[in-house]
C-alpha cells in the first residue's frame, strides 16, 4: 500500500461547481500535510498547508480527519483557472515528504 | 533568481551515458530532496538531504543513481550508464524548515535514446 493515495480522476466540472478531493495516509504519527497544484509541463506549486483544526483560503478549504486518516480540499465556485492536477503531500514513516499520484480535474465553460 | 535553480533543462543522451543534473536550492534551505516524474505520473520520490544529517537515498531506484550535496548547498544527481527508463523529469526542492513548504525547481527532463 502507497503511504499517500488519492483518486487520480480525471474530474469534469463546470464552471461554478464544488468539488472535493480526499487523500488516505498510512503513518499515523504524521505531522505535516500539504496540497500542492501542477499545471501541465510545470514544477508543483504549494497551494494550501494543511492545519489540525482546517484551514481556509478563499474558494479553497483543507481539512484533516486523523481519525480516518485522510485530508480533503474542497473547492468552491470552480473557475476555468482551477484546472490542474492536484496533489496531496504527507509524511511518511520515514518522516520524509511523498506526494500523492495526484488528482487531474479540468473545469469546463 | 531567488529561486530553486536547475540544470540543463533538457538534456539528451543515449543509452550507456552518464548524466549529472545540477540543483541550487534557495540560500539558506536546509531541506533538499530530488523527485521523478514520467509523463502522466505522480512525483517519485529519490533523495532526501536535511542539514548534516545522512541522506535519505531510500528512493533511489537502483546503483546507477547516485546524489551529493555539497556544502548543504548545491546538489547533484548522477545517473550512471542511463537507461530508457530513466527518461523523466527530475525536480528538485528545497524548504527552510524540516518537513516545511517545498519550493521547486522548473526540473530537468531528460531524454534517453
Amino acid at each position: 500500500r502507497k503511504e499517500v493515495e488519492q483518486d487520480p480522476g480525471p474530474f469534469n466540472v463546470p464552471e461554478g461547481a464544488t468539488v472535493a478531493f480526499n487523500c488516505t495516509y498510512s503513518n499515523s504519527a504524521s505531522q505535516s500535510f500539504f496540497w500542492y497544484r501542477q499545471d501541465c509541463r510545470k514544477e508543483p506549486k504549494l497551494l494550501m498547508s494543511v492545519y489540525s483544526s482546517g484551514n481556509e483560503d478563499g474558494r479553497f478549504t483543507a481539512q484533516l480527519n486523523r481519525a480516518s486518516q485522510y485530508i480533503s480540499l474542497l473547492i468552491r465556485d470552480s473557475k476555468l483557472s482551477d484546472s490542474a492536477t492536484y496533489l496531496c503531500v504527507g509524511e511518511t514513516s520515514g518522516s520524509r515528504l511523498t506526494f500523492g499520484e495526484g488528482t487531474q480535474l479540468t473545469v469546463n465553460p | 533568481g531567488a529561486g530553486v535553480s536547475q540544470s540543463p533543462s533538457n538534456k539528451v543522451t543515449e543509452k550507456g551515458k552518464d548524466v549529472e543534473l545540477r540543483c541550487d536550492p534557495i540560500s539558506g534551505h536546509t531541506a533538499l530532496y530530488w523527485y521523478r516524474q514520467s509523463l502522466g505520473q505522480g512525483l517519485e520520490f529519490l533523495i532526501y538531504f536535511q542539514g548534516n544529517s545522512a541522506p535519505d537515498k531510500s528512493g533511489l531506484p537502483s546503483d546507477r543513481f547516485s546524489a551529493e550535496r555539497t556544502g548543504g548547498s548545491v546538489s547533484t544527481l548522477t545517473i550512471q550508464r542511463t537507461q530508457q527508463e530513466d527518461s523523466a523529469v527530475y525536480l528538485c526542492a528545497s524548504s527552510p524548515t524540516y518537513l516545511g513548504e517545498l519550493f521547486f525547481g522548473e526540473g530537468s527532463r531528460l531524454t534517453v535514446l
